[in-house]
């Protein structure tokens, strides 16, 4: 069974931009939940969706937002980029929500915003 | 709120020799807490997890932990180090009674072994 997909793999984009970044989960999963690694602020959850409905948000800025689609999957954009969006974006799904199905995480979008 | 504090950024140990990975957390309820494992340019790994079963939680690659209440501790033990245990471990708490998947990670341990 193919892992979490996420693309593009990495992106440079110039300040004020927008980007799009996509995730495909598993096979069958429904739940995605999207996180923002940095080495400053470490791993912080962005999003997080089940049936195309967003459950939970993280704190960030409106500039950061999302959807899921009815095949579950996911994308997260974010608007009038800064430099301290330059981070790995990561992807995670699992069947449904909750602590009962493990959530498997993609490799990941590192974007660098210059 | 829920929180973890991961109590070394970096440990070093020899090929071999124990390895213990150090994580307190604050919860105002009985926590899921979790171990992952983030491997350079590689996506996260569960290593294991606890749920409010046994306390003594064992994981992949022989990594186990203990949930330790009166402590307020989940460290992560291995008895013998394996070159391929270098990465980053993070310890994690499920935020939402365990009916959400989000997750609050910790700041994360680099674990470097010696040959």
């Amino acid at each position: 069974k193919a892992g979490v997909t996420q693309t593009p793999r990495y992106l440079i984009k110039t300040r004020g931009q927008q980007v799009t970044l996509s995730c495909s989960p598993i096979s069958g999963h429904r739940s995605v939940s999207w996180y923002q690694q940095t080495p400053g602020q470490g791993l912080q959850f962005l999003f997080e969706y089940f049936s195309e409905t967003q459950r939970n948000k993280g704190n960030f800025p409106g500039r950061f937002s999302g959807r899921q689609f009815s095949n579950s999957r996911s994308e997260m954009n974010v608007s009038t980029l800064e430099l301290g969006d330059s981070a790995l974006y990561l992807c995670a799904s699992s069947l449904v929500p909750g602590d009962t199905y493990e959530q498997y995480f993609g490799p990941g979008t590192r974007l660098t915003v210059t | 709120a829920q929180s973890v504090t991961q109590l070394d950024s970096h440990v070093s140990v020899s090929e071999g020799t124990p390895v213990l990975l150090r994580c307190n957390y604050s919860s105002s309820y009985s926590p899921s807490l979790f171990w992952y494992v983030q491997h350079p340019n590689k996506g996260l790994q569960l290593l294991l997890k606890y749920t409010s079963a046994a306390t003594l939680v064992k994981g992949i690659n022989g990594f186990e932990a203990e949930f330790k209440k009166s402590e307020t501790s989940f460290h992560l033990t291995k008895p013998s180090a394996h070159m391929s245990d270098a990465a980053e471990y993070f310890c994690v708490v499920s935020d939402g009674g365990g009916a959400t998947n989000k997750l609050i990670f910790g700041t994360g341990t680099l674990l470097a072994v010696q040959p």
